[in-house]
């Protein structure tokens, strides 16, 4: 399968800016993603964002994509705690049957 | 407002059972999947379907079967359970001409 590679961990003060970070593969993943699971439940879209996009904004999310360097990110402005959870890219390459998952970052946010 | 409904939520088995979790979506998707998720290691892909009849194998399928029956329904049964198969399953599901999949609430299944 494809490799989508994420950091395990990050833990942010209430209230400053979390990036939270993706590689993958697959250069002809046509939408990458962005997915939230809070405790103790399945998967909830956040965002995702074309290919041909280098950027997509959608209120507090920030979604930035480098092509070249395969790289994906996620910035959430002023963090908060309820933003505290597990943050999964994915890519979906082809626009085929499978979709690609990393590991998962866990977002702590402190208040 | 169903969307993806998994059940158990929770389930203890014995080494050498078998069981079934079972998925059933209301949206008349297409596509199903059966995910896993162990810790650290993200998502990883059992089974999946494109349509009532047809199923395929995902990066993880060993020790796992699903049928599909019809387009509402994606069970996925565990013959002889092992300690191994320990894990959170996820159901998810996609409409053919959509382009994000839509996950259950998950089921907690531990082997001892």
């Amino acid at each position: 399968g494809e490799d989508v590679e994420q950091s395990l961990f990050l833990s942010v003060r209430e209230g400053d800016s979390s990036v939270i970070n993706c590689t993958y593969t697959d250069s002809s993943s046509t939408y990458l993603y962005w997915y939230k699971q809070e405790p103790g439940a399945g998967l909830q879209l956040l965002t995702y964002i074309f290919s041909n996009m280098d950027m997509k904004q959608d209120q507090r999310l920030t979604v930035l994509l480098n092509k070249k360097d395969k790289h994906l990110s996620l910035r959430i402005a002023d963090t908060q705690t309820g933003d505290s959870a597990i943050y999964f890219c994915a890519e979906n390459p082809n626009t085929g049957n499978q979709f690609y998952f990393g590991t998962g970052t866990s977002l702590t946010v402190i208040p | 407002n169903a969307g993806v409904t998994q059940t158990p939520k929770f389930r203890i088995l014995k080494i050498g059972q078998s069981m079934t979790l079972q998925c059933t979506q209301d949206m008349n998707h297409n596509y199903m999947y059966w995910y896993r998720q162990d810790p650290g290691m993200g998502l990883k892909l059992i089974y999946y379907s494109v349509g009532a009849g047809i199923t395929d194998k995902g990066e993880v399928p060993n020790g796992y079967n699903v049928s599909r029956s019809t387009t509402e329904d994606f069970p996925l049964r565990l013959e002889l359970a092992a300690p191994s198969q320990t894990s959170v399953y996820f159901c998810a599901s996609r409409p053919q001409s959509g382009n994000t999949i839509y996950f259950g609430e998950g089921s907690w299944l531990t082997v001892v």
